[in-house]
């Protein structure tokens, strides 16, 4: 039973480029959420992702945008690049049984430097 | 922007001696979680406790909650060196929000064989 992944695992690019990270949830799950780490601090909510619409989001501009697939997998996509988002970009999945969401498993993240 | 503050943001500890890390947070919660993460990795989940809850236990860990204190700890015991890794705490609103994470700063513990 895969869990969750992601892709690529490192990838380094220059400002003002576009960044797309990818992520397969847990066989079973629906849903994705993603989270930004800097360096040496917790990780930040971005958005959530289920039944292909971003339900929440967390205070990231307009540069951060997603998408989900009927598949549930996952994109990130970061436009117009700045030094400060070079971090780790985590991704979680979940399912939501009931109205409720379980527990939230974690990828191996994708880690962004910005030059 | 964090939810809570983690203390201590370092701990270095011998083998066998017990961790402890403190989480305090500022609103209410339908449940507060701590996860593990090695070297920048992903996370790991370690236990979750509900706010109903005041103290859960998963092996070696020990976990509290006070919601009056908006705030928990994790106990590790009889640390090892292996045990040595970031610890984060991590609060879920519930409700509409359900299942989004607001974590601490996370406390980075080292144990020295």
């Amino acid at each position: 039973d895969a869990g969750v992944t992601q892709s690529p695992t490192h990838l380094i690019k220059t400002r003002g480029q576009q960044v797309t990270l990818r992520c397969s949830p847990k066989s079973g799950h629906d849903t994705v959420s993603w989270y930004q780490q800097a360096l040496g601090q917790g990780p930040q909510f971005i958005f959530q992702y289920y039944e292909e619409e971003e339900r929440q989001r967390g205070n990231f501009p307009d540069r951060f945008s997603g998408h989900q697939f009927p598949n549930y997998s996952s994109e990130l996509n970061v436009n117009a690049l700045l030094l400060g988002d070079s971090a780790l970009y985590l991704c979680a999945s979940s399912l939501r049984l009931a109205g409720v969401w379980g527990e939230l498993f974690f990828g191996e993240g994708s880690r962004l430097t910005v030059l | 922007s964090q939810q809570g503050e983690e203390d201590p943001q370092a701990l270095s500890i011998q083998e066998g001696e017990n961790a402890t890390m403190n989480c305090s947070y500022k609103t209410s919660i339908n449940n507060l979680q701590w996860y593990r993460q090695n070297s920048g990795r992903g996370l790991v989940h370690l236990i979750l406790i509900r706010s109903n809850e005041r103290e859960k236990h998963s092996g070696r860990l020990r976990v509290t909650l006070d919601t009056s204190k908006k705030s928990s700890s994790l106990l590790i015991t009889a640390s090892r060196a292996a045990d040595t890794a970031s610890y984060f705490c991590a609060t879920d609103a519930g409700g509409t929000s359900g299942s989004r994470l607001t974590f601490g700063e996370g406390t980075q513990l080292t144990v020295n064989p």
